[in-house]
């Protein structure tokens, strides 16, 4: 089945710093989604991407969709505490079956 | 404005017990789902509903039954539980974008103990 590589598996930074993170996959995605999981909670739509080479920003943080349909990336710049969480991208084949495909996540540790 | 509603929180079960976890929406969402989390393994899909009486399996459906009667609800159903099943269950439902896509809402999870 389809399944996505999302790295790094955790961070451990300083507040201020930036950060990348990515997710790859062997299959081709129409659309990649990213998510952040606080602590005890559900996860919670960050950054939706629809058409390749897209780049997307909502604050501190962009995303943008490979151009080979085939990967993404999320950047946050100049993190702070509240940032911590962990970090889950998600791809779909759109037209057939609605399932989203999630990578293990990448967890994220903020030093202040 | 509830978004999606999962009961209960925490569960504790004893092996061979069976239990409901309840999922309910008021977004009126045509698609939900059951996913499962566990460390180092993300999210693993157990069962989804593109709508009222239709329900299909996900990636680890075993042991986990679903049904689909209203719109608003989507309960997940442990037959008889295994220590295997302890997990974090979260359940999502989804409005359709404009370009088809799958945009899931997720609930605040329930945390389910088999000893």
């Amino acid at each position: 089945g389809q399944q996505l590589n999302q790295s790094p598996q955790s961070m451990f930074i300083q507040e201020g710093e930036d950060v990348s993170m990515n997710c790859t996959s062997s299959s081709i995605f129409n659309t990649w989604l990213w998510y952040k999981q606080d602590p005890g909670e559900g996860p919670v739509l960050l950054i939706a991407l629809y058409k390749a080479g897209e780049l997307t920003s909502n604050g501190r943080l962009t995303a943008q969709f490979g151009i080979t349909r085939k990967d993404s990336f999320l950047n946050i710049s100049a993190s702070i505490p509240s940032d911590v969480g962990i970090y889950f991208c998600a791809g779909q084949v759109t037209g057939g079956s609605e399932k989203l495909v999630f990578g293990k996540g990448t967890k994220l540790t903020v030093n202040p | 404005n509830a978004g999606v509603t999962q009961t209960p929180k925490f569960q504790v079960l004893k092996t061979g017990q069976s239990m409901t976890l309840q999922c309910a929406q008021d977004m009126n969402h045509e698609y939900m789902s059951w996913y499962r989390q566990d460390p180092g393994m993300g999210l693993r899909l157990i069962h989804y509903s593109v709508g009222a009486g239709i329900t299909d399996q996900g990636e680890v459906p075993n042991g986990y039954n679903v049904s689909r009667s209203t719109t608003e609800d989507f309960p997940l159903r442990l037959l008889s539980a295994a220590p295997s099943q302890t997990s974090v269950y979260f359940c999502a439902s989804s409005r359709k974008t404009g370009t088809g896509a799958n945009v899931l809402t997720f609930g605040a999870g329930s945390r389910l103990t088999v000893l």
